[in-house]
């Protein structure tokens, strides 16, 4: 079945820091990958997502390039802020196979500290 | 943007009784949506994935006389926890979309407590 890998943290860095977030996955065919945030108490919100191999999603500063060929889709940031502290998840979408939409399948998530 | 709302945000209930969360797409006919459970700590997990006036699709484990999901409209789904016992307290977050090429859009999630 599909699943996706990320590193958990908790991850603490000071502002202004290079943010990298390692995700990796594992699916047949070619799923949609996506970034998801999610701030104390409140729901996900999209960040990035990515369709097709070596598509660049970007958003807010962030960025992360569907790599297919080492099944990755690291989130990385140049200089992250205090508000940048929250929970980043990893997901994918399994490839279309007929039929309606499909539940997302998201990695453990991986909490993001940022100090000043 | 698509903005898909869930009430209620927390809810406290008695051990053997049930409660309803809904989820509503205000902007969108959400012609799928889904249900996930968050656990502590831990990644969120896809319970059932409903479509309008079909019934929910369980992920392997979930109770499904537990858990029940309707989707009677194209804008409004909700869930009912029956028989709640404190393993049920969870946050639980619904998911929307209008196809796979529109995006998932998620509600804010309700925190239920058990005692």
């Amino acid at each position: 079945g599909n699943s996706v890998t990320q590193m958990e943290g908790p991850v603490t860095l000071s502002e202004e820091a290079f943010l990298t977030i390692n995700c990796t996955y594992t699916a047949t065919g070619y799923p949609s990958l996506f970034w998801y945030v999610q701030y104390p108490g409140e729901g996900l919100q999209l960040l990035l997502k990515a369709t097709k191999a070596d598509d660049k999603g970007s958003n807010k500063g962030f960025e992360a390039t569907y790599r297919k060929e080492t099944t990755s889709f690291h989130l990385e940031k140049g200089s992250v802020q205090v508000s940048d502290s929250a929970v980043y998840f990893c997901a994918l979408s399994a490839p279309y196979s007929g039929g309606g939409a499909d539940g997302l399948t998201f990695g453990k998530g991986t909490h993001l500290i940022i100090q000043p | 943007g698509a903005v898909v709302s869930q009430h209620p945000s927390r809810v406290i209930c008695k051990s053997g009784t049930s409660v309803k969360i809904e989820c509503r797409s205000l902007d969108f006919q959400a012609t799928t949506m889904f249900w996930y459970r968050q656990f502590p700590k831990k990644s969120l997990m896809l319970m059932a994935t409903s479509n309008e006036g079909s019934k929910a699709t369980y992920e392997q484990g979930v109770e499904k006389d537990k858990f029940l999901i309707n989707h009677a409209s194209l804008t409004l789904s909700t869930l009912t926890v029956t028989s709640a016992h404190p393993e049920d307290s969870s946050f639980y977050i619904c998911s929307a979309t209008l196809d796979r090429t529109y995006g998932y859009t998620f509600g804010s999630g309700t925190r239920l407590t058990v005692v």
